[in-house]
């Protein structure tokens, strides 16, 4: 199974400014993807992130409020540009991979243990 | 398009009696994937368990089982035991195996278990 680490793992925030979300996974990845869950809701797909291409991202999202990058196979960041309150969510990455928890053949898709960001 | 559906905003089980967490969806392709995920108060997404849709056997993962009936597009996770630990939020998810927008998981609203002593 994939190893997903996440940075920060938490953080307060001032409107207006931008904060950058890093993403680590163990081992290489051809596609990462980025979801953001607001307080008691489900997760939603921001945008996914290939290595060596532009990211896609999903309707409601745009790349001027959140631009990523991919610049290898195993790393990615998420920026949450000029933050309002409206951001203050969780924000999570996960990677696909065909390896289940026990090391079997298995689809599945692993995610990391997310960022909270507090947006006052 | 595609949509998932739990009807269960929030379960109560008794502590060592199993409980069946709802799941329905919708899709037009013949070929996706459903998964369950656990999300404790820390946040953090835990894969519990995955069924194809042509997988013939319904998945198990120890304490989970997953109650798949196509006909129905039902896709129901079973936690045998309940144990304390298991309280917590579960979401249903599912994924479009040959969809151009790749491995993009679709979730439902999620279900609130609680695990009474």
């Amino acid at each position: 199974s994939a190893v997903i680490s996440q940075k920060p793992s938490r953080d307060i925030c001032q409107r207006g400014t931008s904060l950058t979300i890093q993403c680590q996974v163990d081992s290489q990845v051809t596609m990462m993807f980025w979801y953001r869950q607001q307080p008691g809701q489900s997760l939603t797909l921001i945008a996914t992130a290939n290595q060596g291409s532009e990211a896609t991202y999903e309707s409601g999202f745009v790349i001027d409020k959140f631009p990523i990058s991919r610049p290898n196979l195993t790393f990615s960041t998420l920026t949450v540009s000029n933050m309002s309150p409206e951001d203050s969510s969780i924000y999570l990455c996960s990677v696909e991979s065909q390896w289940g928890p026990s090391g079997g053949y298995q689809e599945t898709q692993y995610f990391g243990p997310g960022t909270r960001l507090l947006v006052l | 398009a595609q949509k998932i559906t739990q009807t269960q905003p929030g379960m109560f089980v008794q502590e060592k009696e199993a409980v069946t967490l709802d799941c329905t969806y919708d899709t037009s392709d013949q070929s996706y994937g459903l998964f369950w995920y656990k999300q404790p108060s820390s946040g953090e997404m835990i894969f519990l368990i995955y069924q194809g849709s042509y997988d013939e056997q319904n998945a198990t993962e120890g304490r989970y089982s997953l109650n798949f009936q196509k006909a129905r597009k039902s896709a129901n996770l079973v936690i045998s035991a309940s144990q304390l630990g298991d309280s917590a939020m579960y979401f249903c998810a599912m994924r479009e195996v040959w969809s151009n927008q790749g491995g993009k998981l679709i979730f439902g609203q999620g279900t609130e278990l609680s695990v009474k002593p």
